[in-house]
């Protein structure tokens, strides 16, 4: 059981923006950086933003992250039907010693 | 371009030891400030992180696995390895190897991942 909680489904027409919450404690996002992960179908992960809100090259600034006290989020505007995915939030966690994923959150474009 | 590969055995009987090794390309496993993980995933359900390990050696491991998990290192052939100990159904995922960047502990580079069924 993930100690880093997210919706399971969010969904949004093409074009409008959606935001996907990833609420944890002050052992992890509290503490430690927030990275974003997407996961295609049938792919592995890819990640997405590291350090609460920065994105690797290659990535689409249609991405954003942001992090506040122990919650984190991850928006994606002008959505387009290739962002049909997965996607999990995760973090060190210092009590665990481990890292955490989140529970994961389906995105569907409508 | 880093590049990481899975590989072993696609299926493994219960109470046996599950044994998978990532081969890396495109760089040293040595070079910079890197970490080398293993991350699993039952078919339908999310991301289950399982340890990680420095090529200084030192580990960390997911406490709920830490009793059955080994994680070691190669720097002669630029791999690392897994070994999961007492497998039962329950260990039946897909399991990725990933790099790891100090800091952020964001896993950057992943491999395609591998199935392992465990059945008799």
């Amino acid at each position: 059981q993930s100690v880093l909680t997210q919706p399971p489904s969010v969904s949004e027409a093409p074009r409008q923006r959606v935001t996907i919450s990833c609420s944890g404690s002050s052992s992890n996002i509290g503490n430690n950086a927030v990275n974003w992960y997407q996961q295609l179908p049938g792919k592995a992960p890819k990640l997405l933003i590291y350090y609460d809100d920065l994105l690797p090259s290659g990535v689409s600034d249609r991405f954003s992250g942001s992090k506040s006290g122990t919650s984190a989020s991850l928006a994606i505007s002008g959505l387009q039907s290739e962002d049909e995915a997965d996607y999990y939030c995760a973090a060190w966690d210092d009590s665990l010693n481990g890292y955490v994923f989140g529970t994961g959150t389906k995105v569907t474009v409508l | 371009q880093v590049q990481l590969q899975e590989s072993g055995p696609g299926l493994v009987k219960p109470s046996q030891t599950l044994s998978l090794t990532c081969t890396v390309s495109g760089g040293s496993i040595s070079s910079g400030s890197y970490y080398w993980s293993w991350i699993r995933q039952p078919a339908g359900k999310g991301l289950e992180w399982i340890g990680r390990i420095y090529t200084s050696g030192s580990t960390n491991y997911n406490p709920s696995l830490k009793s059955r998990v080994t994680i070691s290192v190669d720097t002669s052939k630029n791999q690392f390895s897994l070994k999961l100990s007492s497998v039962t159904a329950a260990d039946t995922a897909v399991y990725y190897c990933a790099r790891g960047g100090y800091g952020s502990g964001s896993l950057d580079y992943w491999g395609q991942g591998t199935l392992v069924t465990v059945s008799s």
